[in-house]
């Protein structure tokens, strides 16, 4: 079965950073680009980076340049998010999804979401 | 950075009835333009890639069209199942972008 599975809900301080996973399975990991796109409460999709698993080159939004940094285990097949100086404005919803190494940065397969909270 | 643009930010709308939905990029995004459809605490679900094509499984009554700048989802007769968020996504470079989306609920 071709799956993402994402990591389990986070409650973090604000200025903590937080780790999230995403295991892809059921599929060739090193022939799609993973992304991470998240949605704060009641919002739209963001967009916040994409990891090459082969090769392990990524690509952030401005935004969040030098507070976001995106990792893989080609071993485990498992791609890492990790986001530093956590804000009450990262609470969100956080989703992987894949798009095809060469078909465009189109999203056919998303993790279940994982819930970041950010609270003192 | 390319910014999409949606409209009707909501709409409501019958069983059997024809919806339209448009996206517009801030520019030319050629035909790099993907579909989702997102039902509440459930991720996206991609329905059309590439403006026009329609991703596997994903039933006859979904069509996507344009180019460019302007592009529309059209749902021919609107199901039960169907009533939900729908959203639009440049694809054509970096960083993507996405719409804010549209919310068909049940008239």
């Amino acid at each position: 079965q071709v799956l993402l599975v994402q990591s389990g809900a986070e409650v973090k301080k604000p200025g903590a950073s937080v780790r999230l996973s995403c295991e892809a399975s059921g599929y060739t990991f090193l022939s799609y680009y993973i992304h991470w796109v998240r949605q704060a409460p009641g919002q739209g999709l963001e967009w916040v980076g994409l990891i090459n698993p082969s090769g392990g080159s990524a690509n952030y939004p401005q935004k969040l340049q030098g507070r976001i940094t995106l990792t893989r285990d080609t071993s485990t097949s498992t791609v890492f998010m990790d986001l530093s100086g956590l804000r009450s404005e990262d609470t969100a919803v956080y989703y992987c999804a894949r798009s095809h190494a060469y078909l465009g940065f189109l999203f056919d397969l998303w993790g279940q979401g994982t819930l970041v909270t950010v609270s003192s | 950075d390319i910014q999409m643009t949606q409209s009707p930010s909501s709409l409501s709308a019958s069983v059997g009835d024809r919806v339209t939905i448009t996206c517009r990029a801030s520019q030319s995004i050629s035909r790099s333009l993907n579909w989702y459809h997102q039902k509440p605490g459930k991720a996206p679900k991609l329905l059309i890639y590439d403006a026009s094509s329609v991703q596997s499984g994903v039933p006859s009554r979904f069509s996507g069209s344009g180019s460019g700048t302007d592009f529309n989802l059209t749902i021919s007769s609107l199901q039960p199942e169907d009533f939900a968020i729908y959203i639009c996504q440049h694809g054509y470079t970096i960083p993507l972008t996405f719409g804010g989306g549209t919310k068909v609920d049940i008239k």
